[in-house]
């Protein structure tokens, strides 16, 4: 089943333990995305890479790090999460063209106390 | 610019009524692809349409129905004789080969038993 991995689901922390969010894609996508979704401000781009190695900022990048060594994964990493980091998160992949649309991982529930 | 504007936040309906979602975008690229995406109390994104800016067709599924009107930059989704299954957030975004994907706040539909 073509699919977007993502964990965990749901994740409590405390302010500036380092965490990572895995997602893992198995459709041979060249484009992978993390979102996070808040009220009233929808869907909003954090890091997106277009291949292996070739990684980008989105629109709210500060406090991420992103890494693409392998073309199926692509984590999250929050070297010192902090409370208005808490949010919904989303890994989504698609293909080069864009023209099919994401799929999306399941989310990750982070709360950061 | 590119933007997609889902002016209604949230809606309340009793169920089998009909209801339509709004979705108004803002583009100047001719070639553009128009997605409406679910997001139940579960939480993931599932997708539900694609169309493309060459493809005026509306377009029906079960009790889905899509009415993309290039002429308004409208791309609404209205549900038939609704369920209470349908209460979700759904989506809207807008895709062009020139920009990423851009996606409405959401409208977030509660159908009432």
């Amino acid at each position: 089943e073509a699919q977007v991995t993502q964990n965990p689901r749901y994740l409590i922390t405390v302010t500036g333990k380092k965490l990572t969010v895995t997602c893992s894609q198995n459709m041979n996508h060249e484009y992978m995305s993390w979102y996070r979704q808040d009220p009233g401000l929808g869907l909003r781009q954090i890091y997106y890479s277009m291949n292996v190695e070739v990684t980008d900022k989105g629109d709210v990048p500060e406090g991420y790090k992103v890494s693409r060594k392998e073309k199926r994964n692509f984590p999250l990493i929050l070297e010192s999460p902090s409370p208005n980091q808490t949010s919904l998160y989303f890994c989504a992949s698609r293909d080069g063209t864009g023209i099919y649309g994401y799929t999306f991982g399941s989310g990750t529930r982070l709360t950061v106390v | 610019a590119q933007k997609v504007t889902q002016a209604q936040t949230e809606i309340s309906v009793v169920e089998k009524e009909d209801v339509t979602l709004d979705c108004v975008y803002e583009t100047r690229d001719t070639t553009y692809y128009l997605f409406w995406y679910k997001q139940p109390p579960s939480g993931e994104l599932v997708f539900l349409i694609r169309r493309n800016s060459f493809d005026e067709q509306n377009e029906i599924s079960g009790r889905y129905s899509w009415n993309f009107q290039k002429s308004t930059s409208s791309f609404n989704f209205t549900i038939t004789a609704s369920q209470v299954v349908d209460s979700a957030v759904y989506f809207c975004a807008l895709f062009s080969g020139t920009y990423k994907y851009i996606f409405g706040t959401g409208t977030r539909l509660k159908v009432l038993a």
